[in-house]
């Protein structure tokens, strides 16, 4: 399976509501990152931590890893409809030479 | 900074045709990414550079498709003989080399008839 598997594969929520994305992974890892999509667009990078920090936030986004679960979660607080979109994780782990291994995604949708 | 520009935005050839497909990555980044995103097998790396050099092509599909990257502010990556199956969209991203942030194109639409 793939290296990076976020978890739920779909998440709908009310605006103002927070909503929570997993990812886990399989290898050791030098940094994890999330990015996000929006319909019919390219990938765009949100936030990236390293394997020695534990937590990391950016605005509203708050994420954590723990290396010894191969686990990482972003937290997206007080939603917007803007915040629809599929968030993908994606791994640098060791041997994999600078590529990064993508998530298939979570779909999250956030109704006004 | 202009991002990493792609062309074209969309493409809709026969079965059969050559199709390139264009990147410019972001000014003084080193490494090339070139991914494939499907509904069915999500998003995929093909082929990446570094220094403009092929370090990984183990996720190109097969021997239709090949990627050039003659200098470091130019790549085209080309299906010949596309097939309707290559329709996704195809994305071009650039960093500074390494596991780092890397920052995408807007894509290009594929559609094979």
């Amino acid at each position: 399976s793939q290296q990076g598997e976020e978890d739920p594969q779909a998440l709908s929520i009310q605006e103002g509501e927070n909503a929570t994305m997993n990812c886990s992974y399989k290898t050791s890892i030098n940094n994890l990152q999330w990015y996000r999509q929006n319909s019919g667009r390219g990938l765009v990078h949100l936030i990236l931590i390293r394997s020695n920090e534990r937590e990391k936030h950016s605005g509203r986004l708050r994420v954590t890893l723990d290396t010894s679960k191969k686990s990482s979660s972003l937290l997206i607080t007080a939603s917007r409809a803007a915040d629809t979109a599929s968030y993908f994780c994606a791994t640098d782990g060791d041997g994999q030479g600078g590529k990064l291994i993508f998530g298939q995604g979570t779909e999250l949708s956030v109704k006004p | 900074d202009a991002g990493v520009i792609q062309s074209p935005r969309h493409e809709v050839t026969e079965m059969g045709q050559e199709v390139t497909l264009r990147c410019k990555p972001i000014s003084g980044h080193n490494s090339l990414f070139w991914y494939r995103q499907t509904m069915m097998r999500g998003l995929e790396l093909l082929i990446y550079f570094n220094n403009n050099v092929p370090i990984d092509d183990s996720g190109m599909p097969e021997d239709r498709f090949s990627a050039k990257m003659p200098n470091a502010s130019f790549s085209t990556l080309k299906i010949q003989p596309s097939e309707p199956r290559d329709s996704a969209v195809y994305f071009c991203a650039s960093n500074t080399g390494g596991g780092e942030t890397q920052y995408f194109g807007p894509g290009t639409r594929l559609l094979v008839l």
